[in-house]
């Protein structure tokens, strides 16, 4: 049981460039979220996701997309990597939509855009 | 809209002295409230939530969280800290009808030997 699997861990982009950070989860969680989190900002979220085939936005989700075809999978994309993107970015996930404060979090993704 | 304020960015205490860290929300309705810890190059982790009954909550590691509602404070408390329990801590809450979840800006807690 590994939890909640982000990758990679660290990249560097430049301006410009897309990418996509993985998130995998392996405990059948229902809800799943992105957040960035930022010196003297907190989390904050990015999108989230009730279940399969159904997700929504959150506080900063412009510069972002999210799918999930899948109850595991829920990857961030970075259309058109800019310097403000420049944050560490978490995974999270909670096994129902009732308790989605209990979150789960994964080791987080360190992304710089030169 | 909903948030949370954590007014203290860092809070120094000596081993085996209590450690209570303040946190302060804005919600529509009842609130869920949460306390989350976060350890250098790690993902958070859960310590306790407060949903409803008890105002006084007990978590993981000895924590415990005093729920007020008259002043819409949720605040951490250890009666001993541990030089182990320095981390980042953060405050979150929720609303009964809502998904996301929102975070205060984190205190970061030093117990020194």
């Amino acid at each position: 049981n590994a939890g909640v699997t982000q990758t990679p861990k660290f990249q560097v982009l430049k301006t410009g460039q897309s990418m996509t950070l993985q998130c995998a989860q392996d405990m059948n969680h229902e809800y799943m979220s992105w957040y960035r989190q930022d010196p003297g900002m907190g989390l904050r979220l990015i999108h989230y996701s009730v279940g399969a085939g159904i997700t929504d936005q959150g506080e900063v989700p412009n510069g972002y997309n999210v799918s999930r075809s899948t109850t595991e999978d829920f990857p961030l994309r970075l259309l058109s990597a800019a310097p403000s993107q420049t944050s560490v970015y978490f995974c999270a996930s909670s096994y129902s939509t009732i308790n989605t404060g209990e979150l789960f979090f994964g080791e987080g993704s360190r992304l710089t855009v030169l | 809209a909903q948030s949370v304020a954590q007014p203290e960015d860092q809070v120094n205490v000596a081993e085996g002295n209590p450690l209570t860290v303040k946190c302060t929300y804005s919600v529509s309705g009842n609130p869920y409230l949460f306390w989350y810890v976060q350890y250098p190059n790690r993902g958070l982790q859960f310590l306790l939530k407060y949903i409803t009954g008890d105002n006084l909550v007990k978590g993981s590691y000895g924590f415990e969280a005093e729920f007020n509602k008259s002043q819409t404070s949720f605040h951490l408390k250890k009666p001993s800290a541990l030089v182990s329990d320095s981390a980042l801590y953060f405050c979150a809450v929720r609303a009964l009808n809502d998904y996301k979840l929102s975070f205060g800006a984190g205190t970061t807690v030093t117990v020194r030997a």
